[in-house]
């Protein structure tokens, strides 16, 4: 299966700061990728779609201009939260699809973001 | 609405029991269903991948089957060990809708 890694894994930074996450697929070259949020001792929530060399598509209730989301390349995608808030932290993980004909789902480490 | 409910949300039995973990979704029409495991502040490691023709699946202890028209899948392991303690996740993939919908997972602890 695909192999993705996540940087970084832990964060803390100040209100009103833009924090950039990165989502690699190191074996594996990903035309799309996911991204989910999860709060503690809840299931994932997926924020966003990020497909390689065209905008983002935003799940209903995410704020685009907060989270961008940038897939410039076959083998990354970045999410950056903007302006964060204390409300903003939580646990960001994104995802690559495997082979189209099965479906799976392969995941980063995710990346722990405390806002102050 | 297309929901996914795992059931118990936490779990607690002794070393070397078997046991079995529920998913159930309230829309039949899946892609694949799959099974994930999730360490504390970790990300999700992939178990099982159940496709919409299949009943099953196995890998090593683990046992995933699949039952559409009953809406259920069920995630049995054999001889639980310390190290199975983690959270399980089921995922249900809906092609006509191109989304993957995740229970919220039953925490699981195995006792020494």
């Amino acid at each position: 299966g695909a192999v993705v890694s996540q940087h970084p894994s832990w964060v803390i930074c100040k209100s009103g700061t833009s924090v950039k996450i990165e989502c690699r697929s190191l074996d594996f070259q990903a035309t799309t990728m996911f991204w989910y949020r999860q709060f503690p001792k809840q299931s994932l929530m997926l924020m966003a779609t990020s497909n390689e060399g065209s905008k983002a598509t935003y799940e209903q209730g995410v704020e685009k201009d907060k989270f961008l989301i940038n897939h410039a390349s076959l083998t990354l995608s970045t999410l950056t939260v903007t302006s964060a808030h204390p409300e903003d932290s939580s646990f960001y993980i994104c995802s690559v699809p495997g082979l189209a004909d099965t479906g799976e789902l392969f995941f980063g480490e995710g990346s722990r973001l405390t806002v102050l | 609405k297309q929901e996914v409910t795992q059931i118990p949300a936490a779990l607690s039995v002794p070393e070397g029991e078997n046991l079995v973990l529920n998913c159930s979704f309230t829309d039949s029409a899946i892609y694949n269903l799959q099974w994930f495991r999730q360490d504390p502040g970790k990300g999700l490691t992939s178990l099982l991948l159940i496709q919409s023709s299949q009943r099953e699946q196995t890998s090593g202890r683990l046992n995933a089957s699949l039952d559409k028209s009953s809406g259920r899948s069920t995630l049995y392991i054999a001889a639980s060990q310390p190290g199975d303690s983690a959270t399980y996740l089921c995922a249900v993939f809906y092609s006509s809708a191109s989304k993957i919908i995740f229970g919220s997972g039953t925490r699981l602890s195995i006792r020494p």
